[in-house]
């Protein structure tokens, strides 16, 4: 990928309501997508991936994304959001070509603020 | 399951000073291994992987250098630190070139 885009560096969002982030990336060849979320002064933790089949994936903690090829975006989705889900959320792209697939590109992150 | 991990957790280096930062991995072969720096609002760079022992790919020129003694290990180190070298540094690894797994992190402060 050319690059990975995260829209928003900041979400502030009330407990209860849905919530969107947002990843757009550029590429011209097929790509693997995933989503990780970091706490504070923890590592990344994998949330979810797209590899192939259906274009939407889910995660155990009630999050989903869904992969759209013409629009080149996997956004993340989740219909209530719990104050635990405060957290950094990281897109991050790997490229297949030459039968070879490339090293994760990573967006700059989207700070998810739930408020009670 | 696969473990990994990496000490020490925090640092705090005067400038000038030497760096070894070190990452290893348990349960798994063969995997590959890399470490990435957090500077404040500047998300994840890519610093270095490795394939392998003794294989090492650097994608930013720096003062930071990383080498792989053992399958399992993989070392960050600097000769003379930066103030700029400050962050949180991550350590991953991954089978192929699919999804990383990573460490816990360690913070490090250059004063």
């Amino acid at each position: 990928a050319q690059s990975v885009t995260q829209l928003d560096s900041q979400v502030p969002v009330f407990e209860e309501a849905p919530v969107e982030l947002r990843c757009n990336y550029s590429s011209s060849v097929s790509v693997y997508l995933f989503w990780y979320v970091q706490y504070p002064n923890q590592g990344l933790q994998l949330l979810l991936k797209y590899l192939s089949g259906s274009t939407l994936v889910e995660s155990i903690n009630g999050f989903e994304a869904e992969f759209n090829k013409s629009q080149t975006s996997f956004h993340l989705r989740k219909p209530s959001v719990h104050i635990s889900d405060t957290a950094e959320y990281f897109c991050a792209v790997s490229e297949w070509y030459g039968g070879s697939q490339g090293n994760l590109i990573f967006g700059k992150g989207t700070k998810l603020s739930v408020k009670p | 399951s696969q473990t990994i991990h990496q000490w020490p957790a925090t640092l705090v280096q005067p400038v000038g000073s030497p760096l070894s930062l070190e990452c290893t991995v348990e349960g798994t072969s063969n995997p590959n291994l890399y470490w990435y720096r957090q500077a404040a609002g500047r998300g994840l760079q890519l610093l270095f992987y490795s394939v392998g022992i003794g294989q090492i790919s650097s994608e930013v020129p720096q003062n930071l250098s990383a080498s792989r003694p053992q399958d399992w290990q993989f070392i960050l180190s600097s000769k003379k630190l930066l103030l700029s070298d400050s962050g949180f540094y991550l350590c991953a690894w991954s089978l192929g070139a699919g999804e990383q797994y990573f460490g816990p992190g360690t913070r490090l402060t250059v004063t």
